[in-house]
């Protein structure tokens, strides 16, 4: 079945560090892939997407591309932020179901110190 | 985007017990899914609820312990029956984004504590 293997965490830097977190995934067919950020007491939110091989999705500063040779979406953030301080989930959503079920990694814990 | 509230926010609960959790949605929305998060824990997804059907249970999941209704296009329930304390988690509704099959946007989630 489908599977995301995220980097293991958790991961702690320094303001203004460059920032990667490291997503493999397995899937049968052609998936869409995802990183979801949860803040602290907070639900997931949808950080950027991309659904097809080549595409870059970004937001807030953040990028992954989507890579199918090297079955990857790693995210990376030039200069990270206190604020940026997260959980961060990257998903596959397999378009060959009929319902585009989310498979999830197991997260990856980043603090970002001053 | 949709826009997904859920009630309540959190709670303790007596083992035993069972909590109804709702999520409502701004918009119609044809599928709506449930998901659990365990203390530091991924995301499995519980069931999914589609407005007029029975909702479909993933591995690992019955219908006797998580029972769902969806009575309309904007509103779902997720009970917790019999709970004991491995059922605290959080617990997430989430719905498809209606530009983008794919896309699903979640709701700030539930958190239960079962004692």
């Amino acid at each position: 079945g489908d599977s995301v293997t995220q980097m293991e965490g958790p991961v702690t830097l320094s303001e203004e560090a460059f920032l990667t977190i490291n997503c493999t995934y397995t899937a049968t067919g052609y998936p869409s892939l995802f990183w979801y950020v949860q803040y602290p007491g907070e639900g997931l939110q949808l950080l950027l997407k991309a659904t097809k091989a080549d595409d870059k999705g970004s937001n807030k500063g953040f990028e992954a591309t989507y890579r199918k040779e090297t079955t990857s979406f790693h995210l990376e953030k030039g200069s990270v932020q206190v604020s940026d301080s997260a959980v961060y989930f990257c998903a596959l959503s397999d378009g060959g179901t009929s319902y585009g079920k989310l498979t999830f990694g197991q997260g990856t814990i980043l603090t970002v110190h001053p | 985007s949709a826009v997904i509230s859920q009630k309540p926010s959190r709670d303790i609960c007596q083992r035993g017990t069972s909590l109804t959790i709702q999520c409502q949605v701004d918009s119609q929305v044809t599928m709506m899914f449930w998901y659990r998060q365990q203390p530091g824990q991924s995301l499995t997804l519980i069931a999914t609820a589609n407005q007029g059907s029975e909702a479909t249970y993933e591995s690992g999941f019955v219908i006797d312990k998580f029972p769902i209704s969806r009575p309309n296009l904007t509103f779902s329930t997720l009970t917790v029956s019999n709970m004991s304390p491995e059922d605290s988690s959080i617990y997430l509704c989430s719905t498809r984004d209606r530009g983008s099959f794919e896309t699903q946007y979640f709701g700030p989630g539930t958190r239960l504590l079962v004692l």
